[in-house]
């Protein structure tokens, strides 16, 4: 079956300790996306990349870091640094001539 | 920066009635125009698309949406609801060229009595 894999679904961590979402892909997309979602705000753009070994910020990069090193892969990691960290974490990927984006599951993300 | 406004935050309707959610969107360029759907416990899926030519798209489980070029508007519709359509919606864009991500409005929460 195609489609984006994030793992896991649930995470919660203590406050201070950076931890690392994970996001696999099968459908040979190029571009590869992570999104936060919090309740009234919608979606709004971590970080993004459009080719392996590139990335770029998005719109609320900061307390956040991200690594291309495969096609099929694109981890993302929230650091201590981010001070609102507890959210629902989505991420997509897209192909180069279409722009539609293609979602995973989410993972909750809950700090204490 | 494009920007996308979904002005109806909940709505609450009885099966059978009619469906009109706005969008409207800020940006000057070339932009394509999507509605996303998440029902409860799934993951975010496209509703309907829109990159040129009528501007009156057809999606899925009858869903519609007309771009409004003028008004900077991609309003979707839908002229009866089932309470299955109980789900979160979001408005997107994004631009034809340079940075291709998703940008999307803040979504409008749908909820439809039986």
């Amino acid at each position: 079956d195609g489609g984006i894999t994030q793992s896991p679904k649930y995470l919660f961590r203590k406050e201070g300790q950076n931890v690392t979402l994970s996001c696999e892909q099968n459908l040979n997309h190029d571009a590869m996306y992570w999104y936060r979602q919090d309740p009234g705000q919608g979606l709004r753009l971590i970080y993004y990349s459009q080719i392996v070994n590139d990335f770029q910020k998005g719109d609320i990069a900061e307390g956040y870091s991200v690594s291309r090193e495969k096609k099929e892969s694109f981890p993302l990691t929230v650091t201590s640094a981010q001070k609102n960290p507890t959210a629902f974490y989505l991420c997509a990927s897209s192909s180069t001539g279409a722009t539609e984006a293609f979602f995973g599951q989410g993972t909750r993300l809950t700090v204490v | 920066a494009q920007s996308v406004s979904q002005h109806n935050h909940h709505v609450i309707l009885s099966e059978a009635a009619s469906l009109e959610l706005g969008c409207n969107y800020s940006y000057g360029g070339t932009v394509n125009l999507f509605w996303y759907v998440q029902y409860p416990g799934q993951h975010l899926q496209l509703l309907l698309k829109y990159f040129s030519g009528d501007p009156l798209v057809k999606g899925i489980k009858g869903f519609e949406a007309e771009f409004i070029k003028s008004k900077f508007s991609f309003n979707l519709r839908k002229p009866s609801v089932q309470w299955s359509d109980t789900a979160e919606y979001f408005c997107a864009v994004n631009r034809d060229t340079g940075r291709r991500a998703l940008t999307f409005g803040s979504g409008t929460r749908l909820q439809v009595q039986p």
